[in-house]
Parts: C-alpha cells; sequence; structure tokens
C-alpha cells in the first residue's frame, strides 16, 4: 500500500524559512517523480513543484519560483520542499503525491496518491 | 499558461440521479504521442484529492463504473451515472500537458 506521510508544517513569520518532508513507502520510491501541491484554506488545488526520480529536472510553479526548493533523498524514500521568504499567500495545506512517470515528458503525468498533508500557516 | 475552466461551480443533486460536470481548457490538450493529458479527481470532505480518471477516460484502480469521462481537445466532461452519498466532495480537472493546472473545483452535494 502507498503510503505518503508530510511532516514540518508550522506557523512561521513572514520573510521565514521552513523545510517540509514526505516519507514515502510501499512503493519504489526511486521510479517515480514526486510532487508537492498545495491547498489554500477553504480554496482549490495549486500544484507547486515536481522533482524527476533521480533528482535531476525540477519545476516550479512562477508563484514559487526562485523561493522554494524541491529535493529528495532516495536512500531514506524521501521528499523535502524548502520554503524561503516565505508570504501571507503561501499559507497552505501542502501535500506530497507520487507521480504515475519517473520524470516530466516521459509520459502521462499525474499525482495518482496523495499524503494527508501538512499544514504551513505564515503570520506574524 | 494553460488555464481550466469548470462549470457548474457547485451541483446538488438526488441520490441515484446523474451528474455531469463539464471543463474546458484553454489549448488543446491532446499530446504528440496521441493521448490527451486531462485528469478528474474527487476531494472528499476532509480527504486529500483521489484521482478518478486519467487520460480524458480511464478509471483509475477502484473506481466505480458509474464515474466516467469523455471529450477531446479542450472540451471534457465527467459523468456519474448514479449519484451516492460517498460520491459528495469537490470534483478537479487537471491539464498536465504544460505543466500542471488544476481547474476551480465543482462542489458536488446530495439533495
Amino acid at each position: 500500500e502507498v503510503q505518503l506521510v508530510e511532516s514540518g508544517g508550522v506557523v512561521v513569520q513572514p520573510g521565514g524559512s521552513l523545510r517540509l518532508s514526505c516519507a514515502a513507502s510501499g512503493f519504489t520510491f526511486d521510479d517515480y517523480a514526486m510532487h508537492w501541491v498545495r491547498q489554500a484554506p477553504g480554496k482549490g488545488l495549486e500544484w507547486v513543484s515536481l522533482i524527476s526520480w533521480d533528482g535531476g529536472s525540477t519545476y516550479y510553479a512562477d508563484s514559487v519560483k526562485g523561493r522554494f526548493t524541491i529535493s529528495r533523498d532516495n536512500s531514506k524514500n524521501s521528499l523535502y520542499l524548502q520554503m524561503n521568504s516565505l508570504r501571507a499567500e503561501d499559507t497552505a495545506l501542502y501535500y506530497c503525491a507520487k507521480d504515475m512517470t519517473y520524470y516530466y515528458g516521459s509520459g502521462s503525468s499525474m499525482p495518482d496518491y496523495w499524503g494527508q498533508g501538512t499544514l504551513v500557516t505564515v503570520s506574524s | 499558461d494553460i488555464v481550466m475552466t469548470q462549470t457548474p461551480l457547485s451541483l446538488s443533486v438526488t441520490p441515484g440521479q446523474p451528474a455531469s460536470i463539464s471543463c474546458k481548457s484553454s489549448q488543446s490538450l491532446l499530446h504528440s504521442d496521441g493521448k490527451t493529458y486531462l485528469y478528474w479527481y474527487l476531494q472528499k470532505p476532509g480527504q486529500s484529492p483521489q484521482l478518478l480518471i486519467y487520460e480524458v477516460s480511464n478509471r483509475f484502480s477502484g473506481v466505480p463504473d458509474r464515474f466516467s469521462g469523455s471529450g477531446s481537445g479542450t472540451d471534457f466532461t465527467l459523468k456519474i451515472s448514479r449519484v451516492e452519498a460517498e460520491d459528495v466532495g469537490v470534483y478537479y480537472c487537471m491539464q498536465s500537458i504544460q505543466l500542471w493546472t488544476f481547474g476551480q473545483g465543482t462542489k458536488v452535494e446530495i439533495k
């Protein structure tokens, strides 16, 4: 059974930094690309970032480009999101999600399994 | 950027009756590999999203056959043949031909 467990969400001040983690199990982690997707309170889904199976390719939404960095450690079956220069509009539930492909461009790409999310609140 | 537009934004359905949600993309989602990169998700209350349909019309593992998807190019539809109480939640369409973009969501409730 695929399991994705996010952690690291806290209350942080504007301009602050935070690193989210996602522990994966139940599948061969280094066979798949991984996403971060967020959902502001009461709002819809917003794709944030994707990393290829080997970490060699990364993609970001314009809203986070230059501030967020996605990474992974395949030896630990873990995905990360380093978030810098946080803003109030970054307040959201952050989901980790497995993709169906191993890198973007290798076929039909979609998040197929999702974690339960970790809440990031940016507030003074 | 590709914009995904869903209609309606909310839907109230009598159990056992059909329901239909439309999703339109600002650009064609037909890829050069012949597949169309359009997907449907359901987010039940208090839960994370779950994949229902991939590549327009393929049901994901474990998805009941009352859910069906259709469409091509820029116009797509998700249909529920007979709505059940467990189908309540917010439905999202998503494209992945140009990174990933979700529609605004359609909230489905039971009358």
